[in-house]
């Protein structure tokens, strides 16, 4: 069982948005800012397309956002492209005893 | 540009041990955190461990924690993880993940993975 809860999968048409939930604790999600999302093709290597809850590095197109209300993590998805079809899986660091948790993922499809 | 190449992963009985070895170029790795995150066939991502830059301090996920050590050659600069006591529940893709930035630990540049195989 994820440390994370994410909802399996989720689904949109071209063109329109959809958010992907994360949801963690007061002692990771709800107790940091350094909540990641990534990207995961399978069959290629994960990418990081948010950092610190809301920031996206170099290249990532705006189309990714991020925002964090709680101990609730979420990831929006505007302008839906066929190449966003992707498991998207959140990460936080935790005070626990791990020091990074993931959520269990989410199977994206654009349909 | 960062590249990161796994290596070390096969096939092994329960029980018995296997060192993987990731070997980093493009960036200063000495001055950079490196994670191992795993893939059980079928299954989500989940982090295994993490070491910080000069090795100083590491931490290991419950699953792992007494049975694997992270470690590092900054001057090879490469990053192992000792695996002993495997057990088939080990059985996964591991990638070896490097630090965003050299102070925040999100996996900014991953490999493409070795896979472990843990079978008798």
């Amino acid at each position: 069982q994820s440390a994370l809860t994410q909802p399996p999968s989720a689904s949109g048409s071209p063109g329109q948005s959809v958010t992907l939930s994360c949801i963690g604790i007061s002692s990771d999600v709800g107790g940091y800012n350094y909540v990641s999302w990534y990207q995961h093709h399978p069959g290629k290597a994960p990418k990081l397309i948010i950092y610190d809850v809301s920031k996206r590095p170099s290249g990532v197109p705006d189309r990714f956002s991020g925002s964090k209300s709680g101990n609730t993590a979420s990831l929006t998805v505007s302008g839906l492209q066929a190449e966003d079809e992707a498991d998207y899986y959140c990460t936080s660091n935790t005070g626990n005893n791990d020091f990074v948790v993931f959520g269990g993922g989410t199977k994206l499809t654009v349909l | 540009q960062v590249q990161l190449v796994e290596s070390g992963g096969g096939v092994v009985r329960p029980g018995r041990s296997l060192r993987l070895s990731c070997t980093a170029s493009g960036f200063n790795f000495n001055s950079f955190g490196m994670h191992w995150v795993r893939q059980a066939p079928g299954k989500g991502l989940e982090w295994v461990a993490v070491i910080w830059y000069d090795g100083s301090k590491k931490y290991y996920s419950d699953s792992v924690k007494g049975r694997f050590t992270i470690s590092r050659d900054n001057s090879k600069n490469t990053l192992y993880l000792q695996m002993n006591s495997l057990r088939a529940e080990d059985t996964a893709l591991y990638y070896c993940a490097k630090w965003f930035q050299y102070y925040d630990n999100a996996m900014g540049n991953w490999g493409q993975g070795t896979l472990v195989t843990v079978s008798s």
